[in-house]
C-alpha cells in the first residue's frame, strides 16, 4: 500500500504564475487535509476536504488559494498569481476517517522566483 | 486562539543521553494529542494520545498526556543519531473540523 503521494516534489514558479500541487491519498483514505511549512514554523493547517466536500478551509487565505477533492483523481491545492511569500512547502495528509491518525505524504516544496 | 507551544525549541545531545521533549496546549474541543517525527521529508506519526496517564510506547521512545495540566512529554531513552530531527506536536482540535494544529516543533541533534 503505497503512502500518500504528493507531486511534484519540487515546483519553481515566477511570480504571477499559477501552482498546482497534487496530493493523492493512501488507498482507502477518503479523508485529506494540507498542510502549508513556512521556514523556520511549525505545520500550519489550511483545509481539510472529504471526497467532493471541503469541510473546513479556515486556515486557507481568502484569495488566490483553492482546493479540491474530486471524486476521481487526486486532490489539488491551487495558488493562482503566486507572490514570494507563498515560498514553503506543502504537505498533504490523508486518514482512513475523523478518528484515526493521519498520514503525510513528503511534501511539495514551492519556490516562487 | 487555539495553541501547541513545545520546548526545548532545540536541544543537543549525545548518544546515550535520555531526552524529555515537551508539549503543552490551550485548545478547544480537545480529541487528541499526535507526536510526529520529520527529517528531511514527511512527518512519520509516532504516537496517538487520547486519555491521561496512560503511556504509550515503542521501542526507545514514549509518551504520555496530561488532560488535567494539558500537556504531553516525549521520552526518548539510549539517544542514537538517527533520532536526529525535529519532533512534532499536534492537538486535533474537534467542533466538526477535526484540523491538527502543530507546534513548531523541538530540533533534537544528538551527537556521535
Amino acid at each position: 500500500n503505497a503512502g500518500v503521494m504528493q507531486n511534484p516534489r519540487h515546483l519553481v514558479r515566477r511570480r504571477g504564475q499559477e501552482a498546482r500541487l497534487r496530493c493523492s491519498p493512501m488507498k482507502g483514505h477518503s479523508h485529506v487535509y494540507w498542510y502549508r511549512q513556512l521556514p523556520e514554523e511549525g505545520l500550519k493547517f489550511m483545509v481539510y476536504l472529504q471526497k467532493e466536500n471541503i469541510i473546513d478551509e479556515s486556515g486557507m487565505p481568502k484569495e488566490r488559494f483553492s482546493a479540491e477533492f474530486p471524486k476521481e483523481g487526486p486532490s489539488i491545492l491551487r495558488i493562482q498569481q503566486v507572490v514570494r511569500g507563498d515560498s514553503a512547502a506543502y504537505f498533504c495528509a490523508s486518514s482512513p476517517s475523523r478518528d484515526t491518525e493521519a498520514f503525510f505524504g513528503q511534501g511539495t516544496r514551492l519556490t516562487v522566483v | 486562539e487555539d495553541k501547541v507551544v513545545q520546548s526545548p525549541l532545540s536541544l543537543v545531545v549525545h548518544e546515550g543521553d535520555t531526552v524529555t521533549l515537551n508539549c503543552s496546549y490551550e485548545v478547544t474541543n480537545f480529541r487528541s494529542l499526535l507526536w510526529y517525527k520529520q527529517e528531511k521529508k514527511a512527518p512519520t506519526f509516532l504516537f496517538m494520545l487520547t486519555s491521561s496517564g496512560i503511556e504509550k510506547k515503542s521501542g526507545r521512545l514514549s509518551s504520555i498526556l496530561d488532560k488535567k495540566e494539558l500537556f504531553s512529554i516525549l521520552n526518548i531513552t539510549a539517544t542514537q543519531t538517527g533520532d536526529s530531527a525535529i519532533y512534532l506536536c499536534a492537538v486535533e482540535a474537534g467542533g466538526g473540523t477535526y484540523k491538527y494544529i502543530f507546534g513548531t516543533g523541538t530540533r533534537l541533534k544528538v551527537l556521535a
